[in-house]
């Protein structure tokens, strides 16, 4: 399977304090790409990290990828009751079809 | 506003019937795919298309068919060859190449 997986499977944290969530990744990528669903919801993307970047930025998020290690990190800062969501990692092949293999996610509760 | 609409949002289908779901976007982008949802899994790759009157088949393309007549649209037709339909459908649209996906808010299929 072509699939990532995160860790951890379901967190939980104070408002206040930064989430950290894991992405590791079998195959080699053209990049990763994280995603945040609401339940029930559709996914949203968040952030999006070439194969030749290490980190980005966005707002609250900070991305880190290593593609010796084939893995991803997904920092949330400052975290608010509503960062409450499942969070994915997507990987796009290098192949170049233009599909995204998605892991099992990591539940984030974040509690007031 | 640009975006993806699915309908329906819940969807009762008793064994043996086809249904189909719906999907349309209005952001222009050329590629569109169909994933399927189990509760606490990840996404799964149904079919995609990268151009009109085209698709090819994703991981778990058995039991379902899909057409793209139009580029705003790419219906998802629930067979009933497929033996185990009841999950959450989401549909997610790309412009081609490199670039994040954008989600419906997806369709709940029971099978009752």
């Amino acid at each position: 399977s072509q699939q990532g997986e995160e860790d951890p499977q379901a967190l939980s944290i104070q408002e206040g304090e930064n989430a950290t969530m894991n992405c590791s990744y079998k195959t080699s990528i053209n990049n990763l790409q994280w995603y945040r669903q609401n339940s029930g919801r559709g996914l949203v993307h968040l952030i999006l990290i070439r194969s030749n970047e290490r980190e980005k930025h966005s707002g609250r998020l900070r991305v880190t990828l290593d593609t010796s290690k084939k893995s991803s990190s997904l920092l949330i800062t400052a975290s608010r009751a509503a960062d409450t969501a499942s969070y994915f990692c997507a990987t796009a092949p290098q192949t170049g079809a233009n599909n995204l293999f998605f892991g099992t996610g990591t539940r984030l509760t974040v509690i007031p | 506003d640009g975006g993806i609409t699915q309908s329906p949002k819940y969807l009762f289908r008793k064994e043996g019937q086809n249904v189909t779901l719906s999907c349309e976007q209005n952001l222009n982008h050329d590629a569109m795919y169909w994933y399927r949802q189990d509760p606490g899994q990840g996404l799964r790759l149904i079919y995609y298309s990268q151009i009109v009157n085209d698709f090819q088949k994703g991981d778990i393309a058995e039991g379902y068919s899909v057409s793209r007549e139009k580029k705003e649209s790419f219906p998802l037709t629930v067979t009933s060859a497929q033996k185990n339909p009841t999950a959450f459908y989401l549909c997610a649209s790309s412009q081609n190449g490199e670039g994040g996906y954008t989600f419906g808010s997806g369709t709940r299929l029971t099978v009752v």
